[in-house]
């Protein structure tokens, strides 16, 4: 079956490094994505991986991909008070065929001086 | 350039009423998508289409119905309001091409059915 999952909340202090953690069960997931919600506004994708890659990285986010393990990191650097939000992991199964969507739960970062 | 735009923000419903979300999206996406968001949980999927004059159940589509009669316009209708549909709806627009098309997220329509 398809399933994604999250831990739920996060804490961390302003600067620290955060690193939010995903599993998926599905291996013929073709795309994983990093989505940030911030309160009262809908899904932003933050960035994304491709299922033959191990590792990326944009500015400040790094993303890592164990395939084998079917687990998915976002490491956010220098983390700021901007940053709180709830963070979404979703899988893209190959067998949707309508770029069919998974979604964890999603993980509240909190952010503290 | 607006992406996709949900009306309305907010809206508060008694049980057994009728209403109409709208979405609309100027990106020219051939595929667009409803969810809900209940508290603590993911998206769930009510319905999808892949391009005007086509739409299709996605994992929760009891008590909901689409239409698809434009590219732009894919409003979301529920017919008689029961509380179990208090949530918050996302409306979404994307491609499906072999190269990555990522969806993109209107604000959201939140909604109390009392």
């Amino acid at each position: 079956g398809e399933d994604v999952e999250q831990s739920l909340f996060l804490s961390v202090r302003e600067g620290d490094s955060s690193v939010i953690n995903c599993t998926y069960t599905d291996s013929s997931s073709t795309y994983l994505y990093w989505y940030k919600q911030e309160p009262g506004a809908g899904l932003q994708l933050l960035t994304y991986i491709f299922s033959n890659m191990d590792m990326k990285q944009d500015q400040r986010l790094t993303v890592l991909l164990n395939k084998k393990d079917k687990h998915l990191s976002l490491r956010i650097a220098d983390t700021q008070t901007g940053d709180s939000a709830i963070y979404f992991c979703a899988e893209t199964p190959l067998s949707g065929g309508y770029n069919k969507l998974i979604f964890g739960a999603g993980t509240r970062l909190a952010v503290h001086p | 350039n607006a992406g996709v735009t949900q009306t309305p923000k907010f809206r508060i419903l008694k049980i057994g009423q009728s209403m109409t979300l709208q979405c609309a999206q100027d990106m020219n996406h051939n595929y667009m998508y409803w969810y809900r968001q209940d508290p603590g949980m993911g998206l769930k999927l009510i319905y999808y289409s892949v391009g005007a004059g086509i739409t299709d159940k996605g994992e929760v589509p009891n008590g909901y119905n689409v239409s698809r009669s434009t590219t732009e316009d894919f409003p979301l209708r529920l017919e008689l309001a029961a509380p179990s549909q208090t949530s918050v709806y996302f409306c979404a627009s994307g491609e499906f091409t072999e190269s990555n098309q990522p969806q993109h997220f209107g604000d959201g329509t939140r909604l109390s059915i009392l």
